[in-house]
């Protein structure tokens, strides 16, 4: 299994424009998260998925979609980049939504925006 | 959930246990405690959980307290790659998100 693959792995946006951060699992996980991590900061959850079809908000969703059409993609669009949105993306995932197996994470994205 | 609780930032010399304490005294009664470490510009790891009764797997031990308001992670030989942040974290039943503090830098010299 490659786990949780995350693409790309660097990316430098302009002001306004818009992109897709890439989040995949072979592992056959229903619960998918994306978090983003400031220099010096924990992380914080951005949007969540408990199963194909269904997505909820995190702690800071503000500029951000997602959406989760099968189990194994859960793709986070930046909708107009801005420069507050300059941080590391995590995309995560975990066996059951209810339980309390560990959570796989990706490698990240690092994400810069001028 | 509650909050935890966590030192900045422990040294450790190679070789020796590490013990990691995180304090979580408003902690409820289904809450488990969960440990994960992110090592320099990696996503985090997944460590070890528990609710009450102390645990150990291949990479660490869980003690956590009687009262369940704090708890300590243990690496019996710490080593240099044992160097990273690590977060306690505390969550409810049948909840998988997770809230991330700052977590503790532990740093492993030789």
């Amino acid at each position: 299994n490659a786990g949780v693959t995350q693409t790309p792995k660097f990316q430098v946006l302009k002001t306004g424009q818009s992109m897709t951060l890439q989040c995949a699992q072979d592992m056959n996980h229903e619960y998918m998260s994306w978090y983003r991590q400031d220099p010096g900061m924990g992380l914080r959850l951005i949007h969540y998925s408990v199963g194909a079809g269904i997505t909820d908000q995190g702690e800071v969703p503000n500029g951000y979609n997602v959406s989760r059409s099968t189990t194994e993609d859960f793709p986070l669009r930046l909708l107009s980049a801005a420069p507050s949105q300059t941080s590391v993306y995590f995309c995560a995932s975990s066996p059951v939504a209810g339980g309390h197996y560990e959570q796989y994470f990706g490698p990240g994205t690092r994400l810069t925006v001028t | 959930d509650a909050k935890t609780t966590q030192p900045p930032s422990m040294d450790c010399a190679e070789g020796r246990a590490a013990n990691l304490p995180c304090n979580h005294s408003t902690i409820s009664g289904n809450e488990y405690v969960y440990w994960y470490r992110q090592i320099h510009s990696q996503g985090p790891q997944y460590i070890i959980h528990g609710l009450k009764n102390n645990e150990t797997n291949e990479m660490a031990s869980l003690i956590i307290t009687e009262d369940r308001k704090s708890s300590t992670l243990i690496l019996p030989h710490a080593t240099l790659r044992d160097t990273a942040v690590y977060y306690c974290i505390v969550a409810s039943t049948g909840y998988s998100t997770l809230t991330f503090g700052k977590g503790t830098m532990l740093l492993v010299s030789p």
